[in-house]
């Protein structure tokens, strides 16, 4: 299974809404999560199972979709969200998992 | 919390073997997640390695699997990575990491070269 993410790179404003992308060449059902990477860090889990928040995750941040074809919004910048997102999907079984490319979401 | 930290050389020669180990604290990896690997070359995106459970079962990147060896230690509450005959491409920073449905906690990464 292959993901695509788009755009690669979103440029906004502190209190805009981001609307990031993530598409499966296949149907993954609600297998799906989102992660988020600032410069020299390790990610963090956002959203899993398509649209749960993790713990400690703020009510900006959101996730939709299911099937192909998934939506991570933001629904009003902060400075600390700039950052890289990805999607990643994992099989039931065997426990196998694949990310996307990426989008990064940086200040206009 | 669970805490998490790679440890191993941060510089291999071509054709040798990257070994990495990921220490586990404030956890017991036998506690029933699955624990694993993820490496990121700089610049570019994050690329699943593998997972092992506390039995040794182990799932492997179908495109490493051939050069990969995941093991585990339950008595010193760690688990290892060998990845052999490494090439330039294999340059990344490397995360070990906790895997329950999905990957909720990461060490913070350590840095391979593979240079000679």
């Amino acid at each position: 299974i292959v993901l695509t993410q788009s755009p690669v790179t979103l440029s906004l404003s502190p209190g805009e809404r981001a609307t990031l992308s993530c598409r499966a060449s296949q149907s993954i059902s609600n297998y799906l999560a989102w992660y988020q990477q600032k410069p020299g860090q390790a990610p963090r889990l956002l959203i899993y199972d398509a649209s749960y928040r993790a713990t400690g995750i703020p009510a900006r941040f959101s996730g939709s979709g299911s099937g192909t074809d998934f939506t991570l919004t933001i629904s009003s910048l902060e400075p600390e969200d700039f950052a890289v997102y990805y999607c990643q999907q994992r099989t039931n079984w065997p426990p196998t998992f694949t990310f996307g490319p990426g989008t990064k979401v940086d200040f206009q | 919390q669970v805490q998490l930290q790679e440890s191993g050389p941060g510089l291999v020669k071509p054709s040798e073997t990257l070994s990495l180990t990921c220490t586990v604290s404030s956890f017991s990896i036998t506690n029933g997640f699955y624990w694993g690997w993820i490496r990121q070359p700089p610049g570019k995106g994050l690329e699943w390695i593998g997972t092992i459970f506390h039995s040794g079962t182990t799932f492997y990147n179908p495109s490493l699997k051939s050069r990969l060896t995941m093991s585990v230690d339950t008595s010193k509450n760690e688990f290892s990575l060998k990845l052999y005959s490494v090439t330039a491409a294999d340059t990344a920073v490397y995360y070990c990491a906790r895997y329950g449905d999905w990957i909720d906690s990461w060490g913070q990464g350590t840095l391979v070269t593979v240079s000679s």
